[in-house]
């Protein structure tokens, strides 16, 4: 599995875009990137993942440097209920698809 | 969406009894369930790999005689922290992946926060 670092902890204000940064510099050309988060006390929430390209779903966007060595998620418009443990994983099928949790950001949007 | 139910989502047992946590898939088949451990303030640690109808796969420095792990069905697997102690009490967390592309995401359970007293 890629090793990941985010920062431990960020801010953001409410309604304002999180951009959450992750640096992946081994990761394997088969190797996606999934970002997860947890919310205190509950387990994990998928939110998105990607291989090369650029991602989008309803939660947020999923930006992939074009080297693969670092990317960024992207909640376009913060609310209070956001405020999580975001984690960002280098994973792939070959390595039994299993997922290694890192420490992860903690992201604390404030009003 | 794909939905992985837990239970109990909390228990607590006497030091040197068995606990059984239970893992379903609610709406999918899942050949595959990974079984993790979540002590305060530190990150997800992955226990095993559970895959249907053979023996689990045990992350390195994790009992297997300790933590049973049985995955009879497509949509079942159980953990069973045996003689727990209070050690063991931690927040375990299951996850599964459907049968659709290889590359599909882990969907979670909401944990079981195990007290041994």
């Amino acid at each position: 599995d890629a090793k990941t670092t985010q920062p431990p902890s960020m801010d953001c204000a409410e309604g304002r875009a999180a951009n959450l940064p992750c640096n992946h510099s081994t990761i394997s050309g088969n190797e996606y990137v999934y970002w997860y988060r947890q919310i205190h006390s509950q387990g994990p929430q998928y939110i998105i993942h990607g291989l090369k390209n650029n991602e989008t779903n309803e939660m947020a966007s999923l930006i992939i440097t074009e080297d693969r060595k670092s990317s960024t998620l992207i909640l376009p418009h913060a609310t209070l209920r956001d405020t999580a443990v975001y984690y960002c994983i280098g994973a792939s099928y070959n390595q039994g698809g299993k997922l290694i949790f890192g420490q992860g950001t903690e992201l604390s949007v404030k009003p | 969406g794909a939905v992985v139910s837990q239970h109990p989502s909390w228990v607590i047992c006497k030091s040197g009894t068995s606990v059984k946590i239970e893992c379903r898939s609610l709406d999918f088949q899942a050949t595959t369930m990974f079984w993790y451990r979540q002590f305060p303030k530190q990150s997800l640690m992955l226990m095993a790999t559970s895959n249907e109808g053979s023996k689990a796969t045990y992350e390195q420095g994790v009992e297997k005689d300790k933590f049973l792990i049985n995955h009879a069905s497509l949509t079942l697997s159980t953990l069973t922290v045996t003689s727990a102690h209070p050690e063991d009490s931690s927040f375990y967390i299951c996850s599964a992946r459907g049968t659709g592309s290889y590359n599909s995401p882990l969907h979670f359970g909401n944990g079981t926060r195990l007290t041994v007293t």
